[in-house]
């Protein structure tokens, strides 16, 4: 298992550009989530998904639009870059609270720079 | 929302002592805490894991405790290694392990 990917690693953009950060997961996980890591700090929840089809806001949400088409896929869009939203980003996945435990399982992060 | 606050924001200790992190959150209805270790340029990674229905769990050398009535748990490392160098974020949810918020962090020298 590939695990939790995100695709680009590094991104550099110029403010009002919009873009994609990309994230699977092949752990067939119901749960998936973004964070964004500013320095120094810890982690704030952007966006999460319960499921296909499922969304909801977390506590830093705008700015920011997700979708969840598969149980696989959960994308990140920008609408019009901002420097504030220069941050890493971590995409995560965890199964629905069970015997099998709650961990979320994170990416590797897309480190973005908006000039 | 839930308010996650931890200290300290640094902690140097010598090798082979013992390494003391507290967390305290908002939310009396958090049902589970976990502790995550972040190396510089990684992601981070679950190390330890409590729900509120436990008040202890321990892992080789690092334990968690968890006191819900004053909202506040703590991670304890013993006998530190070189390689236990890392920023540790505690973290909280009342959804059972979604929707987690996370304290500032905590970064750990150990000195040998």
């Amino acid at each position: 298992n590939a695990g939790v990917t995100q695709t680009p690693k590094f991104q550099v953009l110029k403010t009002g550009q919009s873009m994609t950060l990309q994230c699977a997961q092949d752990m067939n996980h119901e749960y998936m989530s973004w964070y964004r890591q500013d320095p120094g700090m810890g982690l704030r929840l952007i966006h999460y998904s319960v499921g296909a089809g499922i969304t909801d806001q977390g506590e830093v949400p705008n700015g920011y639009n997700v979708s969840r088409s598969t149980t696989e896929d959960f994308p990140l869009r920008l609408l019009s870059a901002a420097p504030s939203q220069t941050s890493v980003y971590f995409c995560a996945s965890s199964r629905q609270p069970g015997p099998g435990g709650y961990e979320q399982f994170f990416g590797p992060g897309t480190r973005l720079t908006v000039l | 929302g839930e308010n996650v606050e931890q200290h300290p924001s640094t902690l140097s200790v010598q090798e082979g002592d013992s390494a003391v992190i507290k967390c305290t959150y908002s939310d009396s209805a958090s049902n589970y805490f976990p502790w995550y270790k972040q190396e510089l340029g990684k992601r981070p990674q679950l190390i330890i894991d409590i729900r509120s229905n436990v008040g202890e769990k321990k892992d080789q050398r690092i334990a968690v405790t968890l006191n819900k009535t004053a909202k506040h748990f703590s991670l304890h490392i013993t006998e530190t290694q070189p390689e236990d160098s890392a920023v540790y974020f505690c973290a909280a949810s009342r959804d059972a392990g979604n929707k987690l918020t996370f304290g500032g962090g905590t970064r750990v020298l150990v000195k040998p």
